[in-house]
């Protein structure tokens, strides 16, 4: 079966400091590797997503790092705010060669940032 | 202004109803995905469409239907069979190159006593 596994379950960060979250996957067809965010009462929201013929990714405060041979990616959150307060998801995407392409999520991370 | 819309936002029925969700997109994309959040498990997929008149289970499908006969629309319906059916459900949409792309309605929030 398909997984993605992710921790921690919730995260308390101090504002200013570096968020981190972290997944792995055992599926070697995963093609893309998104981050999703949501805020309570909302759907969630792509954030930042890296192939795997990447090691690193940067969009302004987040970043992520990819470790193919781990089979490891991890979500950084830099200078964390509290309006990054949200719950994380990481996921994988695979192209079924019958059955389409679809995501597979994380369990979530809920990251508060305290003031 | 472009997007998903999902309605209602809050639904409430009685054990052995069945419910439909409702899913719309003007976002001009052939994929469409419904998912249920649970607290501590992620997002699990239901139900997939990557065109019209077409869709797959997803890994959470018993208990469930649903029906893809126009582009924009991919309504869910929660039957009476689904045991556990007290949720939050979500659709998502994508292209079908772009499948870690999904844009994602409001959620519809159920509750089935």
């Amino acid at each position: 079966q398909q997984q993605v596994k992710q921790s921690p379950q919730s995260l308390i960060v101090q504002k200013g400091g570096i968020s981190i979250i972290n997944c792995a996957y055992e599926n070697t067809a995963f093609d893309y590797f998104p981050w999703y965010q949501q805020f309570p009462g909302k759907g969630p929201a792509l954030l930042i997503a890296i192939r795997p013929d990447v090691s690193e990714k940067k969009e302004g405060r987040f970043t992520i790092s990819f470790n193919k041979s781990a089979k490891q990616f991890s979500l950084h959150i830099m200078d964390s705010q509290p309006g990054d307060s949200a719950t994380y998801f990481c996921a994988a995407s695979t192209r079924g060669e019958t059955s389409g392409s679809r995501l597979t999520f994380g369990e979530g991370t809920q990251l508060t940032v305290n003031p | 202004d472009g997007g998903i819309t999902q309605s209602p936002k809050y639904l409430f029925r009685k054990e052995g109803q069945n419910v439909t969700l409702s899913c719309e997109q003007n976002l001009n994309h052939d994929a469409m995905y419904w998912y249920r959040q649970d607290p501590g498990q992620g997002l699990r997929l239901i139900y997939y469409s990557q065109i019209v008149n077409d869709f797959q289970k997803g890994d959470i499908a018993e208990g469930y239907s649903v029906s893809r006969e126009k582009k924009e629309s991919f309504p869910l319906t929660v039957t009476s069979a689904q045991k556990n059916p007290t949720a939050f459900y979500l659709c998502a949409s994508s292209s079908p190159d772009r499948t870690y792309e999904q844009y994602f309605g409001p959620g519809t929030r159920l509750t089935v006593t």
